[in-house]
């Protein structure tokens, strides 16, 4: 167990819906990452928040939004959703803003889009 | 842009027969190089990071090292509960960990 909460653990919605994914850092952790995975593209980073700033982003769809609240718990909205949205979202923590800290999984959110 | 590649896809091996993955990259200014493993519907699970060349850490069977231009996981004498898929991750400048297509190891008993 990495600390690292996520639900819901499966999601099912139809497409052109709007969905909501929820994170819990490890405590004492300030940075939260989020990632999708599918089967074609593998592991990608979307974007990173750190202590309820965005920090980095990567290939988040303009579609794709996310914060982070003062509690440090983050949420990751997906709109308009198409069918090549289904993947696993992964939400990673780690302790610092960067450099090279170690970042750990929670067991991410499976999405299915009909 | 950060390129990584790992290499093979997949190993099939036998309870007890030692075996290497490689991780080749491609980045500028690399600030760590990270081995996790994932099982099937499961998130990532943190194994090592190496800093520099010529570092190397292990963890039980499971030995990680770094070069230049690459990376090895070496799995030494394995088990079928080290079956899993390996990934293999950089970070580089601006911080965001750029990830394999990883390494699926199967151990038959």
């Amino acid at each position: 167990d990495s600390g690292v909460t996520q639900t819901p653990k499966h999601l099912i919605t139809a497409t052109g819906q709007r969905v909501t994914l929820r994170c819990s850092p490890r405590s004492g952790d300030l940075s939260v990452y989020w990632y999708q995975q599918s089967l074609d593209q593998g592991l990608q980073f979307l974007i990173q928040y750190y202590n309820g700033e965005e920090r980095a982003k990567g290939n988040i769809l303009e579609r794709f939004s996310a914060q982070q609240f003062p509690d440090l718990h983050s949420e990751l909205n997906l709109s308009s959703l198409e069918l090549g949205d289904s993947a696993l979202y992964f939400c990673a923590s780690s302790v610092g803003l960067a450099g090279s800290a170690e970042q750990y999984f929670g067991p991410g959110t499976r999405l299915t889009v009909t | 842009e950060d390129q990584v590649t790992q290499s093979p896809e997949a190993l099939r091996l036998q309870e007890g027969e030692s075996s290497s993955l490689n991780c080749s990259y491609t980045v500028s200014g690399l600030r760590g190089l990270f081995w996790y493993r994932q099982d099937p519907g499961k998130g990532p699970e943190f194994l090592f990071t190496l800093y520099s060349a010529g570092e190397e850490k292990e963890k039980e069977r499971l030995k990680a090292t770094l070069t230049k231009k690459e990376s090895f996981l070496h799995i030494t004498a394995p088990k079928p509960e080290d079956s899993a898929t390996y990934l293999c991750a950089v970070q580089a400048g601006d911080y965001k960990l750029s990830f394999g297509a990883g390494t699926t190891v199967t151990v038959r008993a």
